[in-house]
């Protein structure tokens, strides 16, 4: 079956541009997690989404990054006035489970 | 607040011979642990995790896991490393407190196994 998707795979943006960056999780899949990857620096949680409960903003590094999941389905990362340490690959992830996650290919975000 | 070491950067393996890759882990009670591996332009590949039960769980690939609660280590093993296995390597823990579903992970570990 499909799998996660991301859209776009590679982004390249202007400091100070705002972006958005897209996933579509498994179908069925009730959880929906947004990680940070940068480079030697391993994954850093964002923002969890659970079916219509309040999602876990805890992860978030900065005001200017916000996410909203949409129908309990498609989520969007946006990122405002982007700076060149948002450069990073931005994975989504999204599990039918509390156990394993799975993950989509990620975004890859080149701030300029 | 869980966190997750994993001590090497990277890990060099002839191939034909045994890999282990380290995780040593910081949680309060019992977690759940996970490997996942990620090859070069892709997204993470979940590969084995640790509920319950035995302590030692089989996955993906030929890899296995050993859960020691004494030491707190989650190591991954395959007996015999494949080229193919070459690829940065995850280890993840969660507690197991309802509602907090985030992973926390380790840095990765880069595996390069030499032909």
């Amino acid at each position: 079956g499909a799998g996660v998707s991301q859209s776009p795979s590679n982004k390249v943006t202007e400091k100070g541009k705002d972006v958005e960056l897209r996933c579509d999780p498994i179908s069925g899949h009730t959880a929906l997690y947004w990680y940070r990857q940068s480079l030697g620096q391993g994954l850093e949680f964002l923002i969890y989404f659970q079916g219509n409960s309040a999602p876990d903003k805890s992860g978030l590094p900065s005001d200017r990054f916000s996410a909203e999941r949409t129908g309990g389905s498609v989520s969007t990362l946006t990122i405002q006035r982007t700076q060149q340490e948002d450069s990073a690959v931005y994975l989504c992830a999204s599990s039918p489970s509390p156990y394993e996650q799975y993950f989509g290919p990620g975004t890859r975000l080149t701030v300029t | 607040a869980q966190s997750v070491a994993q001590p090497e950067d990277q890990v060099n393996v002839a191939e034909g011979n045994p890999l282990t890759v380290k995780c040593t882990y910081s949680v309060s009670g019992n977690p759940y642990l996970f490997w996942y591996v990620q090859y070069p332009n892709r997204g993470l590949q979940f590969l084995l995790k640790y509920i319950t039960g035995d302590n030692l769980v089989k996955g993906s690939y030929g890899f296995e896991a050993e859960f020691n609660k004494s030491q707190t280590s989650f190591h991954l093993k395959k007996p015999s490393a494949l080229v193919s296995d070459s690829a940065l390597y995850f280890c993840a823990v969660r507690p197991r407190d309802y509602g907090n579903n985030r992973l926390a992970f380790g840095k990765g570990n880069q595996v390069v196994v030499i032909p």
